[in-house]
């Protein structure tokens, strides 16, 4: 267990549906980091928050944003859902803003989209 | 951006043999390259890291190198047991955000 959670651990929706996924970091970790791991494929990064201010931004789509709160979980909210969202949701924490301080990745969300 | 290349996709190894993970990257700034483990089902976990003032790293059966001049890392793990069995993903830093390559499934037959 890396103390990272997630919510919920699986998803099924509709397409043109907006879902929102919750993570909660580390006790004492100030950054999240959002990543999409589609079947079989690696993992791309999409955001991160550090302390609850927007830090790095990847291939994230316009559909798709983010938000940390003040007690440091985060959310990230797809909206207008297509079938090619179908995919791993990860969420990962770590100490600081930098990557090169160990991310801790939780078990993630399964989303289907029918 | 940065992008980090990773080969072989899949690799099957005889149980105690070595298998090698090789990974390119295309950002000279780039200072940190972990290595993660993900078994089926379950998340990513940190098996070893390197940062770039460091050209060789080891950690029981596994080291890892980093060529800076040629842009290349590789993961190198020892005395293979089934329970390497796993996908392995290697990452390269571009500022602050972490670039996958696209793994490489591990195989370690009995």
């Amino acid at each position: 267990d890396s103390g990272v959670t997630q919510t919920p651990k699986h998803l099924i929706t509709a397409t043109g549906q907006r879902v929102t996924l919750r993570c909660s970091p580390r006790s004492g970790d100030l950054s999240v980091y959002w990543y999409q791991q589609s079947l079989d494929q690696g993992l791309q990064f999409l955001i991160q928050y550090y302390n609850g201010e927007e830090r790095a931004k990847g291939n994230i789509l316009e559909r798709f944003s983010a938000q940390q709160f003040p007690d440091l979980h985060s959310e990230l909210n797809l909206s207008s859902l297509e079938l090619g969202d179908s995919a791993l949701y990860f969420c990962a924490s770590s100490a600081a803003g930098v990557p090169y301080n160990e991310q801790f990745f939780g078990p993630g969300t399964r989303l289907t989209v029918l | 951006g940065e992008n980090v290349e990773q080969h072989p996709s899949t690799l099957s190894v005889q149980e105690g043999d070595s298998a090698v993970i090789k990974c390119t990257y295309s950002d000279s700034a780039s200072n940190y390259f972990p290595w993660y483990k993900q078994e089926l089902g379950k998340r990513p976990q940190l098996i070893i890291d390197i940062r770039s003032n460091v050209g060789e790293k080891k950690d029981q059966r596994i080291a890892v190198t980093l060529n800076k001049t040629a842009k290349h890392f590789s993961l190198h793990i020892t005395e293979t047991q089934p329970e390497d069995s796993a996908v392995y993903f290697c990452a390269g830093n571009a500022g602050n955000m972490l670039t996958f390559g696209g793994g490489t499934r591990l195989m370690v037959k009995p």
